[in-house]
Parts: C-alpha cells; sequence; structure tokens
C-alpha cells in the first residue's frame, strides 16, 4: 500500500485566493482526519470523517474552511479566501482502528 | 475534556546517553495513549501504543514507555539514543471510543555526537 496520499506537498498563494488540498486515505479506512501544525499552536484537529460522513468539525477555524469526503478514496480540504495566518502544514491521515496513518503533508504559504 | 501535556519543549542529549521525555494525561475516562515521532520534513509515525495489558509497551528501535494511571503518566524512555533518533515526539491520548487524537505539544529531542 502507498500509504496515505496528499497533494500538493507544497503550496505557495496569495492572499484571497483558493486553495483546495487533496487527501487519498488508505484502501480500507473508514475513518479520516484532517490535521494543522503550526509553531504557534502545534497539532490541532480540524475534522474529521467516519464512512465519508464529517462526524466533528469543531475544529474549523471559521466559515472561510470546508472539507468534503465524496467517496472512500478522496477528501478535501478548502480554504477561500485564505489569509497569511492560514499557513500552516496541513496533514490527512486515515485509520480503520486505534492507530492513525498520516500522510507527508502539504507546507501552505499564504503571501 | 482530555488533555496532554509535554513539559519539554525541547531535550538535548549525547549519543549513547539515556533519555527520557514526559508526557502527563488527563481524562475522567479509561484512554488509549500513544506516542508519534516526526522527522524533518515528513509525517507522524506512530511509535508505539498502549490500549490495554502490561503497561510497559515497546517499539521495534529500542524505545519503551510505561503506562502509569495513578500519576496519568505515560513516560517515554530509551537506554542509550542515536543521531537518528534526533526528531519530534508527540505524545497523544483518545477515549476507548473515539479515534479522535489529542495530541500534546510535542517534545524535540536533539542528540549530540
Amino acid at each position: 500500500d502507498a500509504g496515505v496520499i496528499q497533494s500538493p506537498r507544497h503550496e505557495v498563494t496569495e492572499m484571497g485566493q483558493e486553495v483546495t488540498l487533496r487527501c487519498k486515505p488508505i484502501s480500507g479506512h473508514d475513518y479520516l482526519f484532517w490535521y494543522r501544525q503550526t509553531m504557534m499552536r502545534g497539532l490541532e484537529l480540524l475534522i474529521y470523517f467516519n464512512n465519508n460522513v464529517p462526524i466533528d468539525d469543531s475544529g474549523m477555524p471559521e466559515d472561510r474552511f470546508s472539507a468534503k469526503m465524496p467517496n472512500a478514496s478522496f477528501s478535501t480540504l478548502k480554504i477561500q479566501p485564505s489569509e497569511p495566518r492560514d499557513s500552516a502544514v496541513y496533514f490527512c491521515a486515515s485509520t480503520s482502528g486505534s492507530e492513525q496513518f498520516f500522510g507527508p503533508g502539504t507546507r501552505l504559504t499564504v503571501l | 475534556a482530555q488533555s496532554v501535556t509535554q513539559l519539554d519543549s525541547q531535550v538535548p542529549v549525547f549519543e549513547e546517553a539515556p533519555v527520557e521525555l514526559r508526557c502527563n494525561y488527563s481524562s475522567s475516562v479509561s484512554v488509549y495513549l500513544f506516542w508519534y515521532v516526526q522527522y524533518p520534513n515528513q509525517g507522524l509515525q506512530l511509535l508505539l501504543k498502549y490500549l490495554s495489558g502490561s503497561t510497559l509497551v515497546e517499539s521495534i528501535n529500542g524505545f519503551e514507555a510505561e503506562f502509569n494511571k495513578s500519576q496519568t503518566s505515560f513516560h517515554l524512555r530509551k537506554p542509550s539514543v542515536h543521531i537518528s533518533d534526533t526528531a519530534e515526539y508527540f505524545c497523544a491520548v483518545t477515549m476507548d471510543s473515539s479515534y479522535k487524537l489529542i495530541f500534546g505539544s510535542g517534545t524535540r529531542l536533539l542528540v549530540r555526537p
């Protein structure tokens, strides 16, 4: 298995632009998580899905952030419009049990 | 509410010396406990976990952690570290019936020759 796949690995954009981050979980995993990592706030859980249904989105910082999981093999995290304070590394993780498997992350820089 | 505290933000140590990275948690229910490791510019990888049974759990690369319920701790130890152990280490907790992980702030282990 290739593991959790995230794209792009790096994204540089200008303030106000829309950003879409993508994640392909490990086949057979029924939970998918989106995290954000910054120096100031550490690792934060943004949202997680079970069987493609959002279960807890209490970590989504504001309405500019949205996440979807249209099927078991794909999820997106969208920021519209983006702001410089959104600059961070965004991780996707999946699991079917107690261990979460993390993707390599997307480093987002908003200028 | 659950929380995880890693008091040491950075731990410098010389190669081949022992090390302990501290982790304390708070929870009113039974928990599962994890240590994840993050190497530079990579995602997190599971190092070891405690779900039930023996309170001492080990990883394949020589780390171990002991679950202490009375002290609500899950400290990570290694008797002799290598340069390659330099990384950030995260302690995390989840409840029995949830897969939602609560992470500590991380401890950067810096191994010097």
